[in-house]
Parts: C-alpha cells; structure tokens; sequence
C-alpha cells in the first residue's frame, strides 16, 4: 500500500538556522504531495502543496520540492523564527482531486530562541 | 468564513458508552473527511464522503464505529461501547471535489475513555 516515511522525528534549530525536512514515499501512482503544520492544540493546517506538474511549491517563506526520481520531497525555510516552533507533516493523495490523505509521523521543530 | 467546526472540543466517556462527535464543513465544501491521530500511530484516514454520499471508509474500525452525513452541513462519527484505546483526537477535514481540493481541518475533538 501507499506510504510516507518520514524519519526526522524531533529538529532542533536557533533563530535563523536553515532547515530541511525530507519525506519519502511509496506508491504506484504519481501522487500529490503536501506539507501540513500543526500548532498545540489545533488541527493541522495546509502549508504548501506541490504537483508533478509543478514540482515546487512555495509559502509563508517555506519551499517544498518534488523529486519524482527519487521518490522524495522536502521542506524547507532559509531563515527560521521561533514563532515556526509546531509541528510538520508531509502527506500525500492518489490524486489531485478530493480524496484521502496519508500523513508521515510528523517532525517536531523546536527552534530556541 | 468560520472554517470547519468540531463539537464538542473535549469529550469524556467511560468505557461502554457511546461517543458522537460533530463536524460541520466550510460552506461550500462537498467533500468531508474524518482522520483520528494519536501519539502512536500518527495521524490516520478513517471515512470520506462525497456530496453527502459514502466514499471510502477502509480506515473505521469495523466494529463499534460509525460515520453519517445527513446533510451538506454536517456529519457525525459514532462510537458505541467506547475503549481506552479509542482514546484519540479525532479530525474532520473539508474540501472541494473540483480544483485544487486541498483538505481544511477543524481544530478537533480530544476523546478520552477512563
């Protein structure tokens, strides 16, 4: 079945670090990735959404790209702030219409002040 | 636009009871999602419906659990005979079936069975 592994479990980083989260997935299908992001006590809110048409997609100072090739895509921001302190998920559809999401197991970011 | 709406935001049972969680969509939307996440297993797709209708619901356990949409303004996701382990925050999420279709979830319900 379709999956989304997503290993970086905790990131810890200071104010204007750089940071990379990657995904990778498992399916038959060209899926359609996106990135959620979850404050305490909120449910996960959409950050960005890539395509095979598109590749990249860009928001709020965040940047994901889509590698077909390696079945990958990532997350990542130039400059990080404390206020991106959450929670990320990557997830993927089968397709680009109304249908399920499957999450990765989330990556904690913790940025100290 | 108040976004999707989950009643009620923190329900308590005890162990037997039955559990009905609300979601109303974002006006407009016509897809409605039902996802439950927990620290251990993550965030996981339980129910779809589509215009009202029942799409996909290999995610329900299948026992116990329930999911309706009466209406375009709501649905619900019974739970009957709660479980410790039913224990969970579960999410309702919204979407258009056309264009983009990107998922808007609710702030959730927190479901915790003594």
């Amino acid at each position: 079945g379709d999956s989304v592994t997503q290993k970086q479990g905790q990131v810890t980083l200071s104010e204007d670090d750089f940071l990379f989260i990657n995904c990778t997935y498992s399916t038959t299908t060209y899926p359609t990735l996106f990135w959620y992001v979850q404050y305490p006590g909120q449910g996960p809110q959409l950050l960005l959404k890539v395509t095979t048409a598109n590749n990249k997609g860009i928001s709020r100072g965040f940047e994901a790209t889509y590698d077909k090739g390696t079945t990958s895509f990532h997350l990542q921001k130039a400059s990080v702030q404390e206020s991106d302190s959450a929670v990320y998920f990557c997830a993927l559809a089968y397709t680009g219409g109304a249908d399920r999401l499957t999450f990765g197991k989330g990556t904690q970011l913790i940025i100290q002040p | 636009n108040a976004g999707v709406i989950q009643t009620p935001r923190h329900k308590v049972t005890g162990k037997g009871q039955e559990a009905t969680l609300w979601c109303e969509p974002i006006s407009g939307h016509s897809a409605v999602f039902w996802y439950r996440q927990t620290i251990v297993q993550g965030l996981e797709f339980l129910t779809y419906f589509r215009n009202q209708a029942p799409i996909d619901d290999s995610g329900m356990p299948k026992e116990r659990f329930s999911a309706q949409m009466p209406n375009q303004s709501h649905s619900t996701l019974k739970i009957q005979s709660t479980q410790p382990q039913d224990s969970a925050v579960y999410l309702c999420a919204s979407s258009f079936t056309t264009g983009g279709c990107e998922q808007y979830f609710g702030p959730g319900t927190r479901l915790t069975v003594l």
